[in-house]
């Protein structure tokens, strides 16, 4: 079945420092990747939308700026966090969707991120 | 305005009872309904999904009912067990695929 590897899968920085997470397909081919971030005890909020080659599409709300989302290939895309702030600690969560199988959404492991 | 509506928030079963967990969903457009299940520090994990033109699909222990008309969807935990103890969240699909919405989730806890 198709699978989509995270990493990290945990990162503590300090604030005001940038961290970047991988989230990589490994037996397909994605040409959109999704970026969610989970709240404790909470459903997850999805924060963008990003397509390989282009620009990442960001929902209402959520600072591109802050959140940068870059999809080189059909199997990568990273999340840079920059200038973290602990407000953005959260549990950060990709998903790719498989262009061979149209409702095929595989979800990473999940990176939980401590800013102190 | 909340797409997907999912109850209960929190669910206790004993073992070997019966789970229920029911969503309903407002848009039309969607026609594809997965179900998702979550352990602590992962991330969700496919379990089961269903298309709109089936009443119910069975994997296992666990069911999907689907009723397009009232435009509800629920899912069966047969036999619960404590290993089924995770937070389980239903979703809908739009038609081109593209957007995945989720309801707010249900955590269960299978008591021994």
């Amino acid at each position: 079945g198709a699978v989509v590897s995270q990493h990290p899968s945990r990162v503590i920085c300090k604030s005001g420092t940038s961290v970047k997470i991988e989230c990589r397909s490994l037996d397909f081919q994605a040409t959109t990747m999704f970026w969610y971030r989970q709240f404790p005890k909470k459903s997850l909020m999805l924060m963008a939308t990003s397509n390989e080659g282009s620009k990442a599409t960001y929902e209402q709300g959520v600072e591109k700026d802050k959140f940068l989302i870059n999809h080189a290939s059909l199997t990568l895309s990273t999340l840079t966090v920059t200038s973290a702030h602990p407000e953005d600690s959260s549990f950060y969560i990709c998903s790719a969707r498989d262009s061979l199988r149209n409702y095929g959404y595989t979800f990473g492991s999940g990176t939980r991120l401590t800013v102190v | 305005q909340q797409q997907v509506k999912q109850s209960p928030q929190s669910l206790i079963v004993q073992k070997g009872g019966i789970s229920i967990i029911n969503c309903a969903y407002e848009n039309t457009a969607f026609d594809y309904f997965p179900w998702y299940q979550q352990f602590p520090g992962k991330g969700p994990a496919l379990l089961i999904a269903i298309r709109p033109d089936v009443s119910e699909k069975k994997e296992g222990r666990f069911t999907i009912s689907f009723n397009k008309s009232a435009k509800q969807f629920s899912l069966h935990i047969m036999d619960s067990q404590p290993g089924d103890s995770a937070t389980y969240f239903c979703a809908a699909v739009n038609q081109a695929g593209t957007a995945l919405i989720f309801g707010k989730g249900t955590t269960l806890s299978v008591s021994s």
